[in-house]
Formats: C-alpha cells, structure tokens, sequence
C-alpha cells in the first residue's frame, strides 16, 4: 500500500530554519508529482507548494514564496521541504501528499503530518 | 486565505442526507475539477471524491460529489456517527497557479 512518512518536524526560533523530508514507499515516486499542505492548530487545509516529475516545475503559495524551497530525490524516494525565514504563522502541521500532476489533480494519498512550531 | 468558501458546519441525524457547498469562482472551480476530502479528528485528510463526482475504490456510495458553474457540494446519504468529520473541497486555481482549499465544514451527526 502506498505510504508516506513526513519528519523533521519540531520547535524552532523565529526567523530559523528547518528541513522536512517525506519518505515514500510502494509506488513508483518518480512518476508522480509531489505536494506539501499544511494545517495550523484548529484551522483549515493550506496547500505550500509543488513539484513535479524530474523537478521541471516547481509551485508556491504566494505566503511562503522566497523563504520555502521544495526538492526531491527520485534515487531515494524523497520529497523535502527547505523552510527559512521561519515565522510564528509557519506553526503547522505539514503533510505531503502525491498527485499525478500539477493543475488539474486531486491529493489521492497523505502522510501522518509533522508538527512544526515556530516560538521563541 | 481559502478562496473557497464552505459553511461552518452542518448536523444531522442518523440516515439523514446532508450537503455541504463549495463556492469558487472563474479561476477555479469553473475551469477546474473538485476533489473533497474527509479528516476525522485527529488523522491527515483522505480523498473522498475526485473529478467533482468520482469516488475512490473503499470510498462509500453515499458520497457523491456534482458542480456547476463556479460552484460545488458533497452529498453524504444515509448519514452515519462515522460521518462525524470535517470535510474540504479542493481545485487547481489558473490565476494563483496553485492549489486551493475551501474553508473546511463540521459534519456533526
């Protein structure tokens, strides 16, 4: 069964930095494009970014945009999430999810999330 | 900031149908497909319905997903406790070039 596995996760300052990685396993990474959602405590679903097949194509929210950078590494079968610049408003859970594509798709599998908590 | 919007929340009793609708607009959900998503409390969202009326294998027949226009809505029939979920529709947006989530709504049974 398809599976992802989101870490790195954690408290972190104000203005730090932080790399989430996504492990995925039981599909054939590199021929699905892959997406970072986040989740702040007690709210709605927010999609940050997305990449697609080789990394050809790279998509942010306009809210990270210049402090996030999203990779992946089809020999290990990795997504990442580089995050800088880290703001109070960044607290979220970050969920990968899979596409088929970027534009007109649907999120068909997520991780469990990992919390990130940005505080001083 | 959800560019769609979705009520709050809405109830209903055991084998009772219920509707949530997702507004959007030009850039979105007219030009684009709707998937819903399903997040029991305290787990990662799961798809429930794609290509506005598509339900993955596993997924109930009691859902049922439909658009028109700049808008859509999830039907869930025949409700049950397990329904007791909070529910988003999605859609690829033209003009911001991303995906876009509507506000989420409360099913409470």
């Amino acid at each position: 069964e398809v599976h992802l596995v989101e870490s790195g996760g954690g408290l972190v300052r104000p203005g730090g930095s932080l790399r989430l990685s996504c492990a995925a396993s039981a599909f054939t990474f590199s021929n699905y494009c892959m997406n970072w959602v986040r989740q702040a405590p007690g709210k709605g679903l927010e999609w940050v970014s997305s990449i697609s097949w080789s990394s050809t194509w790279t998509y942010y929210a306009d809210s990270v945009k210049g402090r996030f950078t999203i990779s992946r590494d089809d020999a290990k079968n990795s997504l990442y999430l580089e995050m800088n610049s880290l703001r109070a408003e960044d607290t979220a859970v970050y969920y990968c999810a899979r596409t088929l594509g970027i534009g007109n798709y649907y999120f068909d599998y997520w991780g469990q999330g990992t919390l990130i908590t940005v505080s001083s | 900031q959800s560019v769609l919007t979705q009520p709050p929340s809405v109830s209903g009793t055991p084998g009772q149908r219920v509707t949530i609708s997702c507004s959007g607009g030009s850039s979105n959900i007219a030009s684009s497909t709707v998937s819903w998503y399903q997040q029991l409390p305290g787990t990662a969202p799961k798809l429930l319905i794609h290509s506005n009326n598509q339900r993955p294998s596993g997924v109930p027949d009691r859902f049922s997903g439909s658009k028109s226009g700049t808008s859509a809505s999830l039907a869930i029939s025949g409700l049950q406790s397990e329904d007791e979920a909070d529910y988003y529709c999605a859609a690829w947006d033209d003009s911001l070039k991303g995906y876009v989530f509507g506000t989420g709504t409360k099913v409470t049974v």
